[in-house]
């Protein structure tokens, strides 16, 4: 079955990097685009960004643009999310989710990565 | 990029229909049929309801369905039950890549 496990929760310092992994297992991995989704505390879903497992192709939402970086391991199946310069406004649950084609069809969800930034 | 408009709030009782609308401009819901809508349960992942404007992806219920007109996409909801209290989400592929969210709606099953 379709399986997205991702990595712990973890507890940052404002100005530091976290970096947040997903793993996929039950579907051919280069065949689904993943995206990164997050929620804030009191707020609603946000985009992140998005890889192409297929090549490593990314785009990312233009207020992320400077500090996210999203790259892949085609060899254990798994994507990484990479944000730095945290603040606490970056406190938020962290979603991966797989699509088909990359046009907002995201059909299996990570279970969720709590980042907490606090000093 | 500005999130998609979608009511914050609506209800309705059970055995009811109602529809959460979610407004976007010419360059992503006007010019893509690819509108999505997503369920979220307080401290649960989020599950995916409808694609591409209005298909149903594998075991979703059809008492959910989608449409759009123009800049506006809709999901309805037919025979309210009390375990479709929720939050709401619609999400319009921008081009290049890129999707956009609604702010997210909350439906209380009265």
């Amino acid at each position: 079955q379709v399986q997205l496990v991702q990595s712990g929760a973890e507890v940052k310092k404002p100005g530091a990097s976290v970096r947040i992994f997903c793993k996929a297992s039950g579907y051919t991995f280069t065949s689904y685009y993943v995206h990164w989704v997050r929620r804030a505390p009191g707020q609603g879903l946000e985009w992140v960004g998005i890889i192409n497992p297929n090549g490593g192709r990314t785009s990312y939402a233009q207020k992320f643009q400077a500090r996210v970086t999203m790259t892949r391991d085609t060899s254990t199946s798994t994507v990484y999310m990479d944000l730095s310069s945290l603040t606490s406004e970056d406190t938020a649950v962290y979603y991966c989710a797989r699509d088909p084609l990359g046009a907002s069809e995201l059909d299996y969800w990570g279970q969720g990565t709590l980042v907490t930034v606090s000093s | 990029q500005s999130a998609l408009t979608q009511p914050a709030s609506v209800s309705g009782s059970p055995g009811q229909s109602i529809t959460i609308s979610c407004t976007g401009t010419r360059n992503d819901v006007g010019r893509y049929d690819y509108v999505s809508w997503y369920q979220q349960h307080p401290g649960k992942v989020p599950k995916l309801l409808i694609f591409d404007v209005s298909k149903w992806p594998s075991g979703a219920s059809y008492r959910f369905s989608g449409s759009k007109s123009g800049y506006t996409a809709s999901l309805t909801i037919s025979g309210l039950q009390t375990d479709d209290e929720a939050d709401y989400y619609c999400s319009s592929y921008t081009g290049d890549g890129t999707t956009i969210f609604g702010g997210g709606t909350k439906l209380t099953v009265l």
